[in-house]
Parts: structure tokens; sequence; C-alpha cells
């Protein structure tokens, strides 16, 4: 019944390591976002796609390379990664419509 | 500097009081939403507002829209430790571009 999932919920890697989070969406939207969120908690737009075809790129590095296969799938690959990583990684969905995003129960990074 | 600022960024009140979160912004926007995020989960949504000037209530939950669609409020009456979380607004524009406040974290004290 879970509307958005993430996978894993907790990651723990060295860096320079490449690392994969996966996100799923049952609801049909067809629009879905990853969310970085800092240690100050806040919400930083990384990543939008709709119809599995990308709309928002924000300045992000390019060691992150999201890739979704079809509308409920967006999952997020990261190469080399950094200490500056080390954050809070969400998932969401909406419907472009309806403009309300409902969101995964996120992905603790934490790179050693 | 964030397209949307949240005041104030820490707040800490007995159960039973009132209390209001600011949400401002320069740039006019087609919606705002409120989220309340709890430890360890994802942002919730808790209202949409559309119209310039538009309030709705959610049980003690009371939101409101600016005229001119840049700003927004919410105000808790007789908080309780319940409303404990970190409350997020977030500005819509066209294109399903969102811009998410820079939070505001709550703790109701029993």
């Amino acid at each position: 019944d879970t509307a958005v999932s993430q996978t894993p919920k907790y990651l723990v890697t060295q860096m320079g390591n490449d690392k994969s989070i996966k996100c799923e969406q049952n609801l049909g939207h067809d629009t879905m976002y990853w969310y970085k969120q800092d240690s100050k908690k806040f919400l930083k737009i990384m990543f939008s796609y709709n119809n599995k075809e990308l709309i928002i790129n924000e300045t992000v590095p390019n060691r992150f390379s999201p890739k979704s296969p079809d509308k409920a799938h967006l999952n997020l690959h990261i190469n080399s990664l950094e200490l500056g990583d080390s954050a809070v990684y969400f998932c969401a969905s909406s419907h472009i419509a309806r403009e309300t995003q409902y969101f995964g129960p996120g992905t603790r990074l934490l790179v050693l | 500097t964030q397209l949307l600022e949240q005041s104030p960024q820490f707040l800490s009140i007995q159960e039973g009081e009132n209390l209001t979160v600011y949400c401002n912004s320069s740039s006019v926007f087609s919606s705002l939403q409120w989220y309340r995020q709890e430890p360890g989960e994802g942002p919730v949504l808790l209202v949409t507002v559309v119209t310039g000037g538009e309030v709705k209530k959610l049980k003690r939950l009371t939101f409101q829209f600016g005229d001119a669609r840049k700003d927004s409020s919410l105000h808790i009456t007789a908080a309780q430790p319940g409303d404990t979380g970190l409350y997020l607004c977030a500005g819509a524009r066209t294109g399903n571009q969102f811009y998410f406040g820079t939070g505001t974290s709550l703790t109701v004290i029993p």
C-alpha cells in the first residue's frame, strides 16, 4: 500500500564509491522528483522527471545521474561519493495538474 | 538567499499556547503548500492554498495565502505535543516547479 517507496533507507559507504538509490511510486503520477535535505533541514530540489523525461535539473554535480526506466520509477545513481554528499535524499511524485507532492520516507546517506 | 523564507526558524512553546509561522517571498506563486515533517519521515502535505487571500482551516491549524500570492501564514491554536515537527512551506510555479521554504522547527512541551 506504500505510495512512494525508497530503498535503501540507510546507506553508509566510503568516499569514492558509487551507489544507487531506488524510488517507486504506485500513485499513477506522471512526475517524479529527487530532493536533498541537508543537516539544516533545507529541502532542495535536484531533479524532476515528467513521463520519463528530465524537466528540471538544478545545479547538481554531474556525479549525480537520475534514471527513469518508466513513469513509476526514478532511480538516483551517485558516482565517486564525497563527504559533502552525506544527507537525506527524498523521492517524491505528483500529478502534473494537481501540484501536490507525495514524499517517500527518505534515504539517509552517510559518506565516511 | 532562498526564494521562500520562513520565520521563525525554531520555536519552542508550552502546550496550549498559540503560534504563527510565516512564509515570505518576493515572488508570485500559483499555489502554496504547507507540509509537516516528523523525524525520520518524509514531508506530509497539510494543505494547499491557491487563491490570493484564501483561508483554510484544518482543525486547530489555520492557513492563509497572501492577497498577492507571495506569502502565507500558518497559525496553530492551543498547540499540542503532537504538533511537534518541521513545518515547510512550498511555492509552486508553472511546470511543476516547487520551491521549499527554509523550514520552521516546532517543539511543543507538555
